[in-house]
């Protein structure tokens, strides 16, 4: 058990740029969670997959952002045109169903300039 | 919807206090999570509570459950500097889904 692994850590983007952002679960999880966090704030719910299919997603997730689990197992967001406000950390997490804990990954930052 | 309120949101005090920090709900969870923060850094699980009542330690940390399923606690006991950080509750709701308290930002002083 490797825990939530994300990548790139960090990722420094002009505006108007596309970025995406990969997630690798613990195995065997079958929920994963993408959370957008800004500094002094608490994560902020984005979406969420069961397998591959993606269950809900938050009014946060504008049509710039879309989201992928394509085989169950690890997960991609991928912001388009990149705009200034979206700089965040943004989370992974992921919960095996019928268990109560959700383990987070590190985290990536991101940074539009 | 669901809300927690975590208070307070700032704390600062002297290595060797004891702290409490409560996050509340008019809400039932079927389990509270808490998670330390740190600066550039995703939360790091500190424990799961699950059965209304319940109290885990974690070393000088000691988490409670409420009878209702609807608060928890956070007790800290002799603070050390390297307590120092911000740490988050968070309900599971509906779905699994976290219900996030706004976060304890704690500074031990040496």
């Amino acid at each position: 058990d490797t825990g939530v692994s994300q990548n790139p850590r960090h990722k420094i983007t002009k505006r108007g740029q596309n970025v995406t952002f990969r997630c690798d679960p613990i195995s065997e999880h079958n929920r994963l969670y993408w959370y957008r966090q800004t500094l002094g704030q608490g994560p902020e719910f984005l979406t969420y997959f069961q397998n591959e299919a993606q269950l809900e997603k938050s009014r946060l997730l504008s049509d710039r952002f879309s989201a992928e689990r394509p085989k169950g197992s690890f997960s991609t967001l991928e912001i388009q045109r990149t705009e200034q406000g979206d700089s965040a950390m943004y989370l992974c997490a992921s919960s095996f169903l019928g268990k109560n804990t959700i383990y987070f990954g590190e985290g990536s930052w991101l940074t539009v300039v | 919807t669901q809300l927690l309120e975590q208070s307070p949101q700032f704390l600062s005090i002297q290595e060797g206090e004891n702290l409490t920090v409560y996050c509340n709900s008019s809400s039932v969870f079927s389990s509270l999570q808490w998670y330390r923060q740190e600066p550039g850094e995703g939360p790091v699980l500190l424990v799961t509570v699950v059965t209304g009542g319940e109290v885990k330690k974690l070393k000088r940390l000691t988490f409670q459950f409420g009878d209702a399923r609807k608060d928890s606690s956070l007790h800290i006991t002799a603070a050390q500097p390297g307590d120092t950080g911000l740490y988050l509750c968070a309900g599971v709701g509906s779905n699994y889904q976290l219900i996030w308290g706004a976060g304890t930002k704690l500074i031990i002083k040496p």
